[in-house]
């Protein structure tokens, strides 16, 4: 069945570090990706997403790009702020949009 | 309303009783799908709606577990018996066809 691997946590980072947090999957066909992101207190949101292979997809100065060679869709940030503190969940979803979840990485940024 | 709401946000419940969880997803949205987060794991898939119809119900853990959508709007997840086991954040989530999943704040099952 579809699976969804990532680093674990935590991750601790000072603020205006390059963050990096590793995915790799294995499904069938050609799943949607996707990073979650769950800040403290707050239900889970959609970061960002890509449907093909070699698609980036960017949001908040977040991005991934859609590795089908090496099924990987790793989350990068340039520059990390303390507001980015939470925990960040690689997914994937084939089909009807069933999605099915990394364990999550927890990030915390450290002024 | 304006995105998923879920209750009740926290739920206690003695070993045994039964619960009911109630979603109401985004107006208009004809997918509905469940999901149970244990602590410290990313969500589950539990089952999904599209309208009434329950098509998946393939990540219920065992008959103990319940779901419906009488009218294609609201769910309710209905645990009988409940267990230790149980305890974690029944989260909801709804999307359009072909869209984005839309996920409520969660309702937290304690089971003493």
């Amino acid at each position: 069945g579809d699976s969804v691997t990532q680093m674990e946590g935590p991750v601790t980072l000072s603020e205006e570090a390059f963050l990096t947090i590793n995915c790799t999957y294995t499904a069938t066909g050609y799943p949607s990706l996707f990073w979650y992101v769950q800040y403290p207190g707050e239900g889970l949101q959609l970061l960002l997403k890509a449907t093909k292979a070699d698609d980036k997809g960017s949001n908040k100065g977040f991005e991934a790009t859609y590795r089908k060679e090496t099924t990987s869709f790793h989350l990068e940030k340039g520059s990390v702020q303390v507001s980015d503190s939470a925990v960040y969940f690689c997914a994937l979803s084939g089909g009807y949009q069933k999605v099915t979840f990394g364990t999550g990485t927890k990030l915390q940024v450290i002024p | 309303g304006a995105g998923v709401s879920q209750s009740p946000r926290y739920k206690v419940a003695k070993r045994g009783q039964d619960v009911a969880l109630r979603c109401d997803p985004i107006s208009g949205h004809v997918s509905l799908f469940w999901y149970q987060q244990a602590l410290g794991q990313g969500p589950e898939f539990l089952t999904y709606f599209q309208n009434e119809a329950q098509l998946d119900k393939s990540g219920l853990p065992s008959d103990r577990f319940f779901a419906e959508r009488p009218e294609g709007s609201v769910s309710t997840l209905k645990i009988q018996r409940t267990q230790q086991e149980d305890s974690a954040v029944y989260l909801c989530a709804s999307s359009s066809s072909a869209s984005e999943q839309y996920f409520g704040p969660g309702t937290r099952l304690t089971v003493t």
